[in-house]
């Protein structure tokens, strides 16, 4: 059984379109996460959710829209996409907010 | 804000070979983790370091943290064709709360070669 799964895998889409990137895990994790990988492979920090609470929320455009409607699932809608959107998103979840996350495989993003 | 630094950014080495990598930070942090991340897949978590000065093992791979609390160390012994992948390290401050951000370093790419 997958512990944190994403879907979809690959999602290709048109500038301006809105799409939602759906995360489920089944660990019993109370926290979430949002990280994005940039094209030079760097890990950065969206958002995180805790028990179905938003905790963290970078400096990330509006456009962007988290929704945990329980605690072993967070999505991912985002408005509007524009080219700098592309990017692999991968979900996490940890225990109690601590470092040793499980990641999803990712959601390869490609706007064009 | 708070930054990690990896070095090396890459190498390429021989199957066989030990190798070394190290994490460094202006920032103090409370817990050190190193990641692998394969191509086309999410990090796993390798190794976590919770004190200073900790050494820790699994199978070839062994970390430490550093006694500053600034830097962390992680060497992989006798490498095979499977440890090719991204190794990032990771450090959380725990200041206010457990709730703090997970910071990723830019990673080290390690290619071997058979």
């Amino acid at each position: 059984d997958t512990a944190v799964s994403q879907t979809p895998k690959y999602l290709v889409t048109q500038m301006g379109n809105d799409k939602s990137i759906k995360c489920e895990q089944n660990l019993g994790h109370d926290t979430m996460y949002w990280y994005k990988q940039d094209s030079k492979k760097f890990l950065k920090i969206m958002f995180s959710y805790n028990n179905k609470e938003l905790i963290i929320n970078e400096t990330v455009p509006n456009r962007f829209s988290p929704k945990s409607p329980d605690k072993a699932h967070l999505n991912l809608h985002i408005n509007s996409l524009e080219l700098g959107d592309s990017a692999v998103y991968f979900c996490a979840s940890s225990q109690g907010g601590g470092a040793r996350y499980t990641f999803g495989s990712g959601t390869r993003l490609t706007v064009v | 804000g708070q930054q990690l630094n990896q070095s090396p950014q890459s190498m390429f080495i021989q199957e066989g070979e030990d190798v070394s990598m190290n994490c460094t930070s202006s920032s103090i942090f409370n817990t050190w983790l190193w990641y692998k991340q394969d191509p086309g897949e999410g990090p796993v978590l390798l190794i976590a370091l919770y004190k200073a000065g900790e050494l820790t093992s699994n199978g070839r791979l062994t970390a430490q943290f550093g006694i500053t609390r600034k830097d962390s160390f992680l060497n992989i012994s006798a490498s095979i064709p499977s440890d090719v992948g991204i190794y990032f390290c990771a450090g959380q401050s725990l200041k206010k709360t457990s709730y703090d951000k997970v910071i990723f370093g830019p990673g080290t790419s390690l290619s071997v070669i058979p």
